[in-house]
């Protein structure tokens, strides 16, 4: 399994980027990462998903280095509605159980 | 608005009892997902099921039990139901059968109160 490491928390103020680092390690060949966001009370949100390099959507960046053992979530002017828990998760081409695993995620909070 | 919808909202029940969460996933999708999320267990997932048919099996305990059903919508059945069972239950619906191959799309979710 592709287990991954994220910090438990994090904080920021508003109009500050904020980078959200995870760690896998054991990332295989045909594995890709992706990112969901959970606000309190409310089911998780896909936010990016990524292979390789970089990937950017309207919502966010996710930056990807060559060994791909790690992977960073990049919020740009991050608002105080961004306060949310960030899970990273390692998705198989084709499924496994690596891409149900959210673990506890990282708790950002964006102070004003 | 992710297009899963899930009831009830709430629901209050005693020690013992059994209860009925319902899921109804997006138009188009065929597998659906349950997941508890308690305060200490973070997100938990239970069971899939693709178009009818089990597909993986997590964390769910023997008295808690799903199904799917021909029109896609699903059931999560919990009985004899403990105070730790008290946690927010969600649904979530993708396209394709592998298990967590692709975006999930989480519904609001249940709250689960066991008193």
């Amino acid at each position: 399994l592709a287990k991954t490491t994220q910090p438990i928390s994090m904080d920021s103020y508003e109009g500050q980027e904020v980078n959200i680092t995870c760690s896998h390690n054991n990332i295989a060949t045909n594995d890709y990462i992706t990112w969901y966001q959970q606000f309190p009370s409310q089911g998780p949100r896909f936010i990016i998903q990524g292979y390789k390099t970089k990937v950017t959507n309207e919502v966010a960046s996710l930056f990807i280095p060559a060994d791909r053992k790690s992977s960073t979530l990049s919020l740009p002017r991050v608002s105080l509605s961004d306060t949310a828990v960030y899970y990273c998760l390692v998705v198989a081409t084709g499924g496994g159980a690596d891409g149900l695993t959210f673990g506890k995620g990282t708790h950002l909070i964006i102070q004003p | 608005d992710s297009g899963v919808t899930q009831t009830p909202k709430h629901l209050i029940t005693a020690t013992g009892q059994r209860v009925t969460l319902r899921c109804s996933p997006r138009s188009g999708d065929l597998s659906v997902y349950w997941y508890q999320q308690s305060l200490d267990q973070g997100l938990q997932f239970l069971i899939q099921y693709y178009n009818g048919e089990e597909r993986a099996k997590g964390n769910i305990l023997e008295r808690f039990s799903a199904q799917q059903f021909p029109d896609l919508h699903s059931e999560l059945n919990l009985s004899s139901l403990e105070l730790g069972d008290s946690a927010l239950y969600f649904c979530a619906s993708s396209v394709l059968a592998g298990v967590g191959a692709d975006t999930q799309y989480f519904g609001p979710g249940t709250r689960l109160t066991v008193l």
